[in-house]
């Protein structure tokens, strides 16, 4: 499965939009790319996912370019219980895999 | 439709102790999958379990087992406790191979 890269952390204010990237350069033609939420002592939990284009939900957007070797998380105006670390997945539709998470990308929302 | 449930939530144990850890799956799905989660290794994929036949493998000793019950439950089993095994276990279930995994909350297990 595709190895995938994010920023170990960013900063944003309250009210601003938050960009996360996500880089998956090895990624398949039947692999989806989902992205999860995950509080402290939480399990992680389901934000969105995508396969090309554009896909939007009354959370997140998320933006994948027409090579799909990246991928876009877009917050809108978060707010400090958006405080969390955000992971990047590629998974792969069928058949049985190791599922590997990378680092994630810890937010920190200002006020 | 209720999510994926982990019994027990906070677990302490000993050294040279064994645990058992549970988890019942969202209704429906039949694809139930651990992790690991420490503050040094991160996730880390233990096992997946499709009706009731262990399908994939992480890289973890033997120590670490688990199982899947004809409704889809699962439990998974952690032998000879070390230090090194207190960690946050987390269960994720899928309605299919290869489809998205929703998490439990997960079991705190504490190894003293």
């Amino acid at each position: 499965l595709a190895k995938t890269t994010q920023p170990i952390s960013m900063d944003s204010y309250e009210g601003q939009e938050v960009n996360i990237t996500c880089s998956h350069n090895n990624i398949a033609t039947n692999d989806y790319i989902t992205w999860y939420q995950q509080f402290p002592s939480q399990g992680p939990r389901f934000i969105i996912q995508g396969y090309k284009t554009k896909v939007t939900n009354e959370v997140a957007s998320l933006f994948i370019p027409a090579d799909r070797k990246s991928s876009t998380l877009s917050l809108p105006r978060v707010s400090l219980s958006d405080t969390a670390v955000y992971y990047c997945l590629v998974r792969r539709s069928g058949g049985y895999q190791k599922v590997t998470f990378g680092t994630g990308t810890k937010l920190q929302v200002i006020p | 439709k209720a999510g994926v449930t982990q019994t027990p939530r906070y677990l302490i144990k000993t050294r040279g102790q064994q645990v058992t850890l549970s988890c019942s799956p969202i209704s429906g799905h039949r694809s139930v999958s651990w992790y690991q989660q420490t503050p040094g290794q991160g996730l880390q994929f233990l096992f997946e379990y499709f009706s009731e036949t262990q399908r994939n493998k992480g890289n973890f000793p033997g120590r670490f087992s688990g199982r899947q019950f004809s409704n889809s439950r699962s439990e998974m089993n952690v032998s000879t406790l070390e230090l090194g095994d207190s960690a946050l276990y987390l269960c994720a279930s899928s309605s299919g191979q290869g489809e998205t995994q929703y998490f439990g909350p997960g079991t705190r297990l504490l190894v003293l």
